[in-house]
């Protein structure tokens, strides 16, 4: 089955800086990769996700690259702000209607 | 629409006792996943429904625990008997597309003493 690593499992930074999540996956027909963000007492929340087909994707502060060959795809908020403190999940397809998770990465944005 | 809509929030019970969650899904989601989260494991998929049906179990831990989903507006997911190594935080998820996007409910946190 599908194996997704995620890294860093904790990130801080100051409001203003740039925040990225590495993952990778271990499926090379995978072709469908969301990130979820969980914040305190709440299920999981799509954020964003990209399908292989393309590169890179953005939304405002919020971006995701894929490379199908290293078999990586990132998430990156430039200009956190406080209320962007979350816990961050990347998945990958495990099946035709299933998503593994990736471990999560606790993003901390000091004022 | 209201949201996947999960029941208790919390429950604390003692080894032994049977646990009964509940789930409403988003009206026209033909799929519905219950998930467990812990800081260990992180988010492990439990089992799945299609259209009422289970088609994956394989992540149901051991024969304690069992799933239902009587019609397209309701599942449980029943442990009996519970144990300690139980406590987590239990979700429920549903989609109208296996390849899209999952919508949470807000949880069920289970403690067991």
């Amino acid at each position: 089955g599908e194996n997704v690593e995620q890294h860093p499992s904790t990130l801080s930074v100051q409001e203003g800086d740039s925040a990225v999540i590495k993952c990778t996956y271990s499926d090379s027909a995978s072709n469908y990769f969301p990130w979820y963000k969980q914040e305190l007492g709440k299920g999981p929340q799509l954020i964003i996700d990209i399908r292989s087909n393309v590169g890179e994707k953005k939304d405002q502060r919020i971006a995701v690259t894929l490379n199908k060959t290293a078999k990586h795809f990132s998430l990156h908020i430039t200009e956190t702000q406080p209320e962007d403190s979350a816990v961050y999940f990347c998945a990958a397809p495990a099946g035709y209607s299933t998503l593994t998770f990736g471990k999560g990465t606790m993003l901390l944005v000091s004022p | 629409d209201a949201g996947v809509i999960q029941s208790p929030r919390h429950e604390v019970t003692e080894m032994g006792q049977e646990v009964t969650l509940r789930c409403k899904p988003i009206s026209g989601h033909d799929y519905l996943f219950w998930y467990r989260q812990t800081m260990m494991r992180g988010l492990e998929l439990l089992i799945y429904f299609n259209n009422n049906v289970p088609i994956d179990d394989s992540g149901m831990p051991e024969d304690r625990f069992s799933a239902k989903m009587p019609n397209a507006s309701f599942s449980t997911l029943k442990i009996q008997p519970s144990e300690p190594r139980d406590s987590a935080v239990y979700f429920c998820a549903s989609t109208p597309s296996p390849s899209g996007e999952l919508f949470f409910g807000e949880g069920s946190r289970l403690t067991v003493l």
